[in-house]
């Protein structure tokens, strides 16, 4: 399977944005770069993905590296509401097919 | 989207008894996942479910262990058999907003299990 790479944690202030990086040095051309939070008590919840181009939607803009090796999830205006872990999944034809395969990912801490 | 609901949300059981976990989603979907989390970890691929075939099951989980039913699209079971305090996790229920990679996946609220 595809691997990624994220931090452990990292600590934002409130309602400032938040920008979190992921590593996926092996993706394939095949492979979607998915992004999953997991609240504290509750199952995860989709956040966005892409393969080549950056997206934004309401929760969160997507901004992938030309070469796809790396992304970063941006949250524009972190609130206590969004301290999560952050999942970076790749699904693909290498990415363990259609499977989700959870790595660690990266907790998220918000401040006041 | 999907709405998933899980029951139940919690139990507390014995060591050597056996736990069912119902999940009903609102739409009829070709499958349906089970993860479980243990305690401090990530999600890790239990099963994936089909109406009309048996479950397939990844490496380390078998179906004397974990049976799965699947009796139509929006409804599946997942069995803890013969539990041991190790089977202390979270059980989710997932399903998928499309197919393929380029979709979105939605899941349950989770069972918390805690075997005694």
């Amino acid at each position: 399977d595809a691997k990624t790479t994220q931090p452990n944690s990292m600590e934002s202030n409130e309602e400032e944005p938040v920008h979190l990086p992921c590593n996926h040095s092996t993706i394939s051309g095949t492979d979607y770069i998915h992004w999953y939070r997991q609240l504290p008590s509750q199952g995860p919840e989709y956040v966005i993905h892409g393969l080549t181009s950056n997206v934004n939607n309401r929760m969160a803009s997507l901004a992938i590296a030309e070469d796809r090796k790396s992304s970063t999830l941006i949250l524009h205006r972190a609130t206590l509401r969004d301290a999560a872990v952050y999942y970076c999944i790749l699904r693909g034809l290498t990415g363990g097919g259609n499977k989700l395969t959870f790595g660690t990912g990266t907790q998220l801490k918000v401040e006041l | 989207s999907a709405v998933i609901s899980q029951k139940p949300s919690r139990d507390i059981c014995q060591r050597g008894t056996s736990l069912t976990i119902q999940c009903q989603v609102d739409s009829q979907v070709t499958m349906m996942f089970w993860y479980r989390q243990q305690p401090g970890q990530s999600l890790t691929l239990i099963a994936t479910a089909n109406q009309g075939s048996e479950a397939t099951y990844e490496s380390g989980f078998v179906i004397d262990k974990f049976p799965i039913s699947r009796p139509n699209l929006t409804f599946s079971t997942l069995t803890v058999s013969n539990m041991s305090p190790e089977d202390s996790s979270i059980y989710l229920c997932s399903v998928e907003g499309g197919q393929g990679a380029n979709t979105e996946a939605f899941f349950g609220q989770g069972t918390r299990l805690t075997v005694v």
